[in-house]
């Protein structure tokens, strides 16, 4: 079985800092994939970045980059430099040799102050 | 702008109306999904297609019935709902064979049942 854990329901940050989202994982499988999603108020779920459990780079796409710790099954989000349009719900999910099946955290709620 | 397309945005409902969710995806995928979401809440996957054919239902009841007419296209008919089925319906697809391609989701359904 997967499981996902974040353990910040709610983080605060300032416009233009940098923020990282927590998420640890557990799985017995030696193949599996990592995800996060941004998820605003409006509700569409966004594909932010993925990293693969044999990938030795951690992965970056423009502001966001995963924190990749495989020995201690983390994979933190960071995002750098913060925008107001970041305030959303951020969920880590994992994907594994369940076809199909993403395990999802219990999400993380950003808000960006001005 | 998504590339899963979801229709309607919102949807009001009797508990003896009959409806249906669509959702249509122009990325080549081979593989959709339907989630439910709860408020705050992570999404819980409800069915798998894979090369048009049902692959996964997680349990869910009959009154949901899901329909893939072609690669393009998925369905989600309703029918007797509950109260407890109002949510966010999200469609989602990817790449088959794989559970490490990302899941590209829509925007969702907002579904209300009176």
């Amino acid at each position: 079985a997967q499981k996902i854990t974040q353990t910040q329901p709610g983080m605060f940050v300032q416009e233009k800092e940098a923020v990282t989202l927590d998420c640890t994982y557990d799985t017995s499988d030696q193949s599996y994939g990592l995800f996060w999603y941004k998820q605003p108020s409006s509700g569409e779920m966004i594909f932010l970045i993925y990293q693969g459990s044999y990938d030795e780079q951690n992965a970056t796409e423009g502001r966001y980059s995963l924190n990749f710790q495989k020995a201690r099954k983390s994979a933190n989000l960071v995002i750098s430099a913060s925008q107001l349009g970041d305030s959303a719900m951020y969920f880590c999910a994992m994907g594994g040799t369940s076809y199909g099946k993403l395990t999802f955290g219990q999400g993380t709620i950003l808000t960006v102050h001005p | 702008d998504t590339e899963v397309t979801q229709t309607p945005k919102h949807l009001v409902m009797g508990m003896t109306n009959k409806k249906s969710l669509k959702c249509e995806q122009h990325m080549g995928h081979r593989a959709m999904y339907w989630y439910k979401q709860k408020a705050k809440k992570p999404p819980e996957l409800m069915f798998v297609y894979s090369y048009e054919k049902l692959s996964i239902n997680e349990s869910v009841p009959s009154r949901f019935s899901p329909e893939c007419p072609n690669s393009s296209l998925l369905n989600l008919h309703l029918h007797a709902l509950q109260p407890e089925d109002s949510a966010l319906y999200l469609c989602a697809s990817s790449q088959a064979g794989t559970d490490y391609q990302p899941q590209h989701f829509g925007d969702g359904t907002r579904l209300s049942i009176l």
